[in-house]
């Protein structure tokens, strides 16, 4: 069972553009949801996360949208660059720090 | 500054080897461990975690293995390797349970099984 569902798979924007990442859950007890960045050959890397008591949660071209009643939350990139391209994952888990459920990824294309 | 180190890096092993990574987390302590495995299309699976030396919980049921016989050590074991086996594996850490706690991954060991 797929406790944390991602759309698109992939995504190719223009430079300046802005880039979207759905994710939805299943499971009311998730009470954390980071997003992850990963580049090729390394691991993934903390980018932003955010709380079911927030609704939106913003670091530089970075930002969350959460929508508690319909268990979905997106990531946002604003002003997307070459150097954006990568893979995003969402994920959730019941509590910070513990294990994480991670969604299938979305690969960005960032064309110049 | 807390680090993690996974090795090897890369590894190429044939159907039926056994199998040995190892994960280090330096500048900590009591962190929390993961081992994840990551496929192509299938995203990141999370295959053990341990919250103490000697603590490991399983997620999936499979011919893999982990140990855990120091506070900052890590151990993904296999005795005999299977072609699906092959991934990208990733350790992780956190130091506990709270909103500054955020898991680090390390970068990972290729797999491939012939």
């Amino acid at each position: 069972q797929q406790q944390v569902k991602q759309s698109p798979q992939s995504l190719i924007v223009q430079k300046g553009g802005i880039s979207i990442i759905n994710c939805a859950y299943e499971n009311t007890a998730f009470d954390y949801f980071p997003w992850y960045q990963q580049f090729p050959g390394k691991g993934p890397a903390l980018l932003i996360a955010i709380r079911p008591d927030v609704s939106e949660k913003k670091e530089g071209r970075f930002t969350i949208s959460f929508n508690k009643s319909a268990k979905q939350f997106s990531l946002h990139i604003m002003d997307s660059q070459p150097g954006d391209s990568a893979t995003y994952f969402c994920a959730a888990s019941r509590q910070a720090g513990t294990a994480l459920i991670f969604g299938k990824g979305t690969t960005l294309s960032v064309s110049s | 500054s807390q680090t993690i180190h996974q090795w090897p890096a890369t590894l190429v092993q044939p159907v039926g080897s056994p199998l040995s990574l190892e994960c280090t987390v330096e500048g900590t302590s009591n962190p929390n461990l993961y081992w994840y495995r990551q496929a192509a299309g299938r995203g990141l699976q999370l295959l053990f975690y341990s919250v103490g030396i000697g603590q490991i919980s399983s997620e999936v049921p499979q011919n893999l293995s982990a140990s855990r016989p120091q506070d900052r050590q890590f151990i993904l074991s296999s005795k005999k390797l299977l072609l699906s086996d092959s991934g990208f594996y990733l350790c992780a850490w956190s130091a506990g349970y709270s909103y500054n706690s955020p898991l680090h991954f390390g970068n990972g060991t290729r797999l491939t099984v012939t």
